[in-house]
């Protein structure tokens, strides 16, 4: 079985200043990650995936990830925010080889964007 | 443009009431999801379907059960609504593949009086 840790139940942050939101997994095998966010009173959508290769992924909205093996971690970077970047953030896990092929979210982070 | 629908966005029923939460895909996947909302809990499962006619239980399928007769509708039932069932429902689906993107749609929220 496999878990998520999102560190940050919220982080605050000031308009045009750099965030990093925190995931942290753990799991017996592979795994695939992915970031997605859900903005006010809408369904959650896809920010960035990583599946295989470079372990820095770019995503929509400046939006970046790097995936640390050694660290099983899976950190969302933005070097600035904006106001509309306000929403809460969720990490996620699946096993990339056989046990279940239902993914695992984490708790979602909610990034708070003041001007 | 890819696209999930749920039947509606507000709800509100009445303890004891049967209640039909309905969601539909128009992309042709394979998987379908459940999923219950709740602050500081992040998204349980509640079902999930691999095919038609297919589902398995997630998390917290108690209270709870689910109706796939064709591929692109899935419907989630709460056979006796309760207060405690008064929460956000998010349905997803995703194609085949463990590494594809789900689909998420827009939400209901169900309050139960």
């Amino acid at each position: 079985a496999q878990s998520v840790t999102q560190l940050d139940s919220q982080v605050p942050v000031f308009e045009e200043a750099p965030v990093e939101l925190r995931c942290n997994y753990s799991s017996s095998v592979s795994v695939y990650l992915f970031w997605y966010v859900q903005y006010p009173n809408q369904g959650l959508q896809l920010l960035l995936k990583y599946l295989s290769g470079s372990t820095l992924v770019k995503g929509i909205n400046g939006f970046e990830a790097e995936f640390n093996k050694s660290q099983t971690s899976f950190h969302l970077r933005k070097p600035s925010v904006h106001i509309s970047d306000t929403a809460e953030y969720f990490c996620a896990v699946i096993p990339a080889s056989g046990g279940s092929y239902i993914p695992t979210f984490g708790r979602g982070t909610s990034l708070i964007v003041h001007p | 443009d890819v696209k999930v629908t749920q039947s509606s966005r507000y709800l509100v029923k009445r303890t004891g009431e049967k209640v039909f939460l309905e969601c539909v895909q128009d992309m042709d996947h394979e998987n379908m999801f459940w999923y219950r909302q709740d602050p500081g809990l992040g998204l349980r499962l509640i079902y999930f379907s691999y095919d038609v006619k297919m589902k398995e239980k997630g998390d917290i399928p108690e209270g709870y059960s689910v109706s796939r007769e064709k591929k692109e509708r899935f419907s989630l039932i709460l056979e006796s609504a309760s207060t405690n069932q008064t929460s956000m429902y998010l349905c997803a689906s995703r194609d085949r593949g463990y590494s594809d993107t789900q689909y998420f749609g827009p939400g209901t929220r169900l309050t139960v009086l």
